[in-house]
């Protein structure tokens, strides 16, 4: 079965402080994987793919084929990054759909 | 960005009760989704629109129906809404590679 973890409900951190939010898929072929946010009062988006390789706010994901993981990490967390954060792996053998974690939301701390 | 709009944004009915929640979007995507949203749940897949006669039940389908008027339109029925439907419901494009979802703001149904 195609599953994605999320164990952290919730993950509270000083400003300034690194971030890590984990994320594990269940391993059925090779996913592709995101990351999306939803900031408070904001509308679901992504942050970023890992197909990219990108870095955005200062968040880079690397997925672990070993591991089956796909953590999302920021060195030095800031006020503004407080949201919910959702890991959502996609197989294309499920006609391409994506399916979300539930959620972790990151509270920073001033 | 307006370009994924949902109506109501905000829905209290009663039990049994028929609620149709509304999708629109001007982003000309072919695949259109629908979620519900619930505390430590997550997202969770109702149904998807892979283009306009291409409906797809997803995870969470019982108790809900959908119809896709037009490509840019996708609406969710409760045929007879029950306390457990309380929840916020997204919908949401995406182009027919799937690679990015763009979300409408949400509705808040209460079933009391």
């Amino acid at each position: 079965a195609q599953r994605v973890t999320q164990p952290e409900k919730l993950l509270s951190v000083f400003k300034g402080a690194p971030v890590e939010l984990k994320c594990n898929y269940s391993y059925s072929g090779s996913p592709e994987l995101f990351w999306y946010v939803q900031y408070s009062r904001q509308r679901l988006q992504l942050l970023l793919r890992h197909i990219s390789r990108e870095s955005i706010k200062g968040f880079t994901a690397d997925l672990n084929k070993g591991e089956t993981s796909f953590h999302l990490k920021k060195p030095f967390a800031q006020e503004e990054d407080s949201a919910m954060y959702y890991c959502a792996p996609r197989w294309y053998s499920s006609a391409s759909k994506i399916i979300f974690g539930s959620g972790t939301r990151l509270s920073i701390r001033p | 960005d307006a370009d994924v709009t949902q109506t109501p944004r905000n829905r209290i009915t009663k039990t049994g009760k028929r609620i149709m929640l509304e999708c629109s979007q001007t982003k000309g995507h072919d695949r259109m989704y629908w979620y519900r949203q619930d505390p430590g749940l997550g997202l969770r897949l109702i149904y998807y629109s892979l283009d306009v006669k291409d409906i797809n039940k997803g995870e969470i389908s019982d108790g809900y129906s959908v119809s896709r008027q037009a490509q840019a339109k996708f609406s969710l029925s409760l045929e007879s809404a029950i306390p457990n439907q309380t929840a916020l419901y997204f919908c949401a494009t995406s182009e027919p590679t799937g690679d990015t979802q763009y979300f409408g703001p949400g509705t808040r149904l209460t079933v009391l």
